[in-house]
């Protein structure tokens, strides 16, 4: 069974450019969440999506916006990039997040961006 | 709003031994916790859930407790291994999205 999918895994951008992250769930699974990841922050909620509606949304600027497709399928775009925006970025799905013994999140092995 | 506080930040044993790592959480209420494993530069490796009305889970040479009401969890460790050198995170589920604590970063020296 796959895991969950994350592309690109490194990126390099330049100030005021935009990114687009992709994120393909482990098979069946419907909740897709976002996090990032900076050395000072430690992992911090970004949004969650759920049969493609965004359900929690972190404390993040409207920069930051994400969407689910109908396979389950979530991207997340950072517009009008900073360089504090340089970080790992983590995708995660999970099966029921709504019941205890489904909500055991997998994640994916992250997007690198560096903003220059 | 719930806090997730993990230690120590940083712990080096020897090879073999056994080892506790910590996490407090500030609100009981919550659905479930995990434990994650993370090595530098990749993404978080689920290695236990407990749900809410349980109160250790196994796995191998891991286990996990959970006390609600404490707002406490252990991860044990036996005869640990230079391979579990990595980033040990926890992360609690409630009415609010999973939050994380900062990570207890684990060295098994040979």
């Amino acid at each position: 069974k796959a895991g969950v999918t994350q592309t690109p895994r490194y990126l390099i951008k330049t100030r005021g450019q935009q990114v687009t992250l992709s994120c393909s769930p482990i098979s069946g699974h419907r909740s897709v969440s976002w996090y990032q990841q900076t050395p000072g922050q430690g992992l911090q909620f970004l949004f969650e999506y759920f049969s493609e509606t965004q359900r929690n949304k972190g404390n993040f600027p409207g920069r930051f916006s994400g969407r689910q497709f109908s396979n389950s399928r979530s991207e997340m775009n950072v517009s009008t990039l900073e360089l504090g925006d340089s970080a790992l970025y983590l995708c995660a799905s999970s099966l029921d997040p709504d019941r205890s013994d489904t909500g055991e999140l997998f994640f994916g092995e992250g997007s690198r961006l560096t903003v220059l | 709003k719930q806090e997730v506080t993990q230690i120590p930040a940083a712990l080096s044993v020897p090879e073999g031994e056994n080892l506790v790592l910590n996490c407090s959480f500030t609100d009981s209420a919550i659905y479930n916790l995990q434990w994650f494993r993370q090595d530098p530069g990749k993404g978080l490796t689920s290695l236990l859930l407990i749900q809410s009305s349980q109160r250790e889970q196994t796995s191998g040479r891991l286990n996990a407790s959970l006390d609600k009401s404490s707002g406490r969890s252990t991860l044990y460790i036996a005869a640990s291994q230079p391979g579990d050198s990595a980033t040990y995170l926890c992360a609690v589920s409630g009415n609010t999205p999973l939050v994380f604590g900062k990570g207890t970063r684990l060295s098994v020296i040979a």
